[in-house]
């Protein structure tokens, strides 16, 4: 079975860019969490999605949105890019389904550089 | 809002010593996860507690949830190299179920 896919692996852009990330889940889960994870900060929650739906949302600003398809492969976007958003950004998928969440299975992630 | 702390930030020791890292949540968990993160890579998932008081073991590695179910343990007997990397707890937030909370991990360092 393969893993969580993540693409691209590693992005540059500048202040004021938009990114999109995209993320590929294991095949029959139907949740997806992405995450941002900085040497300061740690592991830090965005959003998570369950069949197109998004189900909790993380404190971050408006700038982050994400979306889910009816294949479960999902996309985040972070508009108006600020210095401050560099870091790895990792997807994971998980077979939960209505409970609390089960194990998470994280892709290599999205390494971004914001210049 | 709800907060999980790990203990602590870094360690380094020798091959051979032992190793814990110690998780404290300022919430009631109904369930307590771990997972490592080697140099470069990304999480992966170690184990899963859920009763109070649970002791598992994998191999070297054992696993205790609190009584209360606010603080676990990750004890790691006779480090190896392999052992290397950051160590994370994570919990459900109590807000939502579907948000998993992490620690900021321990980072252990293993000399040969």
């Amino acid at each position: 079975k393969a893993g969580v896919t993540q693409t691209p692996r590693y992005l540059i852009k500048t202040r004021g860019q938009q990114v999109t990330l995209s993320c590929s889940p294991i095949s029959g889960h139907r949740s997806v969490s992405w995450y941002q994870q900085t040497p300061g900060q740690g592991l830090q929650f965005l959003f998570e999605y369950f069949s197109e739906t998004q189900r909790n949302k993380g404190n971050f600003p408006g700038r982050f949105s994400g979306r889910q398809f009816s294949n479960s492969r999902s996309e985040m976007n972070v508009s108006t890019l600020e210095l401050g958003d560099s870091a790895l950004y990792l997807c994971a998928s998980s077979p939960t389904t209505d409970r609390v969440t089960e194990k998470l299975f994280f892709g290599s992630g999205t390494q971004l550089s914001v210049l | 809002g709800q907060q999980v702390m790990q203990i602590p930030q870094y360690q380094h020791v020798q091959e051979g010593e032992d190793f814990t890292t110690y998780c404290n949540s300022s919430t009631t968990l109904s369930n307590i996860q771990w997972y490592k993160q080697r140099p470069g890579g990304h999480p992966v998932f170690l184990i899963q507690l859920v009763k109070s008081g649970e002791v598992k073991k994998q191999k070297r590695l054992t696993f205790q949830f609190g009584e209360a179910k606010k603080n676990s343990s990750l004890h790691i007997t006779a480090t190896q190299t392999t052992d290397v990397g950051t160590y994370f707890c994570a919990g459900p937030d109590s807000n939502s179920g579907y948000a998993l909370n992490f620690g900021k991990g321990t980072s252990l360092l293993v000399t040969p």
